[in-house]
């Protein structure tokens, strides 16, 4: 049971947007920064977004990044197939002293 | 660039101690930042182990923090993890990664090593 909650799958259509939510409490995304990662089939996790709307560089625009009370949010438009992926969002939970990931969303571009 | 590479042995006995290296190039551990260790069990999802600082100052997934210890050796540019006592529940792909001191982002990671626990 991860301490940040993500739907385990989304998908939809090329060309098309989708968002992937990740819900925490105020222990974590509450008052700590979220970041996201992308994990392509059978390679390490690649940060899309930290300090939860910021994009590292060669990280296109198509993908954004917003966070509001104790839920995150990652986007994701002009789907392509090779965004096919599992997505990871992260965060420190000052309770647990911890780093804390959510159980990862499962793109899927149709 | 930065890369980083873990290494060591792809199986590990049940009640042994699970030993990896994660060697760093194109940066200097001894210029800061955070390094750490995440693994990923099959078909599972991420789990923080735990994280050194370049000082040598250490942080623990509490859940794990009785079996792990985590060192750095700056003369080598690299830092270690060892997990004790190890069972199959500790079956997973080991990364290292870097987290720079004022992120709790993970920017850099190493392509990860498959550790087996089996008799």
């Amino acid at each position: 049971q991860s301490v940040l909650t993500q739907p385990p799958s989304v998908s939809a259509a090329p060309g098309q947007k989708v968002t992937i939510s990740c819900s925490g409490s105020s222990s974590n995304i509450g008052n700590n920064y979220v970041s996201w990662y992308q994990q392509l089939p059978g390679t390490a996790p690649k940060l899309l977004i930290y300090e939860n709307n910021k994009r590292p560089s060669g990280i296109p625009d198509r993908f954004s990044g917003s966070k509001s009370g104790t839920s995150a949010t990652l986007g994701i438009s002009g789907l392509q197939t090779g965004d096919e992926a599992d997505y990871y969002c992260g965060t420190w939970d000052s309770s647990l002293s911890a780093v804390v990931f959510g159980g990862g969303t499962k793109l899927t571009v149709l | 660039q930065v890369q980083l590479q873990e290494s060591g042995p792809g199986l590990v006995k049940p009640s042994e101690t699970l030993s990896l290296t994660c060697a760093v190039s194109g940066y200097s551990i001894s210029s800061g930042y955070y390094w750490g260790w995440i693994r990923q069990p099959p078909e599972k999802g991420l789990e923080w182990i735990g994280s050194i600082y370049h000082s040598g100052t250490t942080y623990y997934n509490p859940s794990l923090k009785s079996r792990v210890t985590i060192s750095v050796d700056t003369s080598k540019n690299q830092f270690s993890l060892k997990l004790s006592s190890v069972t199959a529940a500790d079956t997973a792909v080991y990364y290292c990664a870097r987290r720079p001191q004022t992120s709790s982002s993970w920017d850099y990671w190493g392509q990860g090593t498959l550790v087996t626990v089996s008799s």
